[in-house]
């Protein structure tokens, strides 16, 4: 099956402070990538979705300034979370699809950010 | 209005029962997907399956299986012979028009099973 990998897994930084996290398809190109922010006993909340090669579409509500996203191959999506504050604090996780409408969703493993 | 409901917040249940956890959807599209994802606590979702809205036949994959029925707006999902490993969140999701490509999900399911 197709395989998503996130890096880092778990992160803790002090407020103020930047944080990347990596989202990539191993074993498939991806063309589209989603990022999802998911609190303790919730279900995923969409932020955003971004396509190869172009500007990625924010959920109403989300930051762009505070979430940045770079989708610069099929293999590989960036979520920056910019200036930290604790209350971005979460579980935040990626997929991948590699067709076209309606196609399957893979996830990633997730990344748990702790901003001190 | 949610579109995607499932109504069973916490499920327990002892190993060998069979559970069934529910999903209800809502949709005006005659063309839609459903998935069901699974999440154990190491928090990673795992695909289970996908449908779309023209196939109704049900599907067994092992000790699971799902059961569409469009007169109704549910895909359930019934796990035979439950395990401990089975323990875990169950979410439901719907993908619709336009584009068809974000997924909408339920609040999910966290089902325990016990030894």
């Amino acid at each position: 099956g197709a395989v998503v990998s996130q890096h880092p897994s778990w992160v803790i930084c002090k407020s103020g402070t930047s944080v990347k996290i990596e989202c990539r398809s191993l074993d498939f190109q991806a063309t589209t990538m989603f990022w999802y922010r998911q609190f303790p006993k919730q279900s995923l909340m969409l932020m955003a979705t971004s396509n190869e090669g172009s500007k990625a579409t924010y959920e109403q509500g989300v930051e762009k300034d505070k979430f940045l996203i770079n989708h610069a191959s099929l293999t590989l999506s960036t979520l920056t979370v910019t200036s930290a504050h604790p209350e971005d604090s979460s579980f935040y996780i990626c997929s991948a699809t590699a067709g076209g409408p309606g196609e399957t969703q893979y996830f990633g493993p997730g990344t748990r950010l702790l901003v001190l | 209005a949610q579109k995607v409901t499932q109504a069973q917040t916490e499920i327990s249940v002892v190993e060998k029962e069979d559970v069934t956890l529910d999903c209800v959807y809502e949709t005006r599209d005659t063309t839609y997907y459903l998935f069901w994802y699974k999440q154990p606590p190491s928090g990673e979702l795992v695909f289970l399956i996908r449908r779309n809205s023209f196939d109704e036949q049900n599907e067994i994959s092992g000790r699971y299986s799902w059961n569409f029925q469009k007169s109704t707006s549910s895909f359930n999902f019934t796990i035979t012979a439950s395990q401990v490993v089975d323990s875990a969140v169950y979410f439901c999701a719907l993908s619709e028009a336009p584009g068809y490509s974000t997924l909408t999900f339920g609040k999910g399911t966290m089902l325990l099973v016990s030894p």
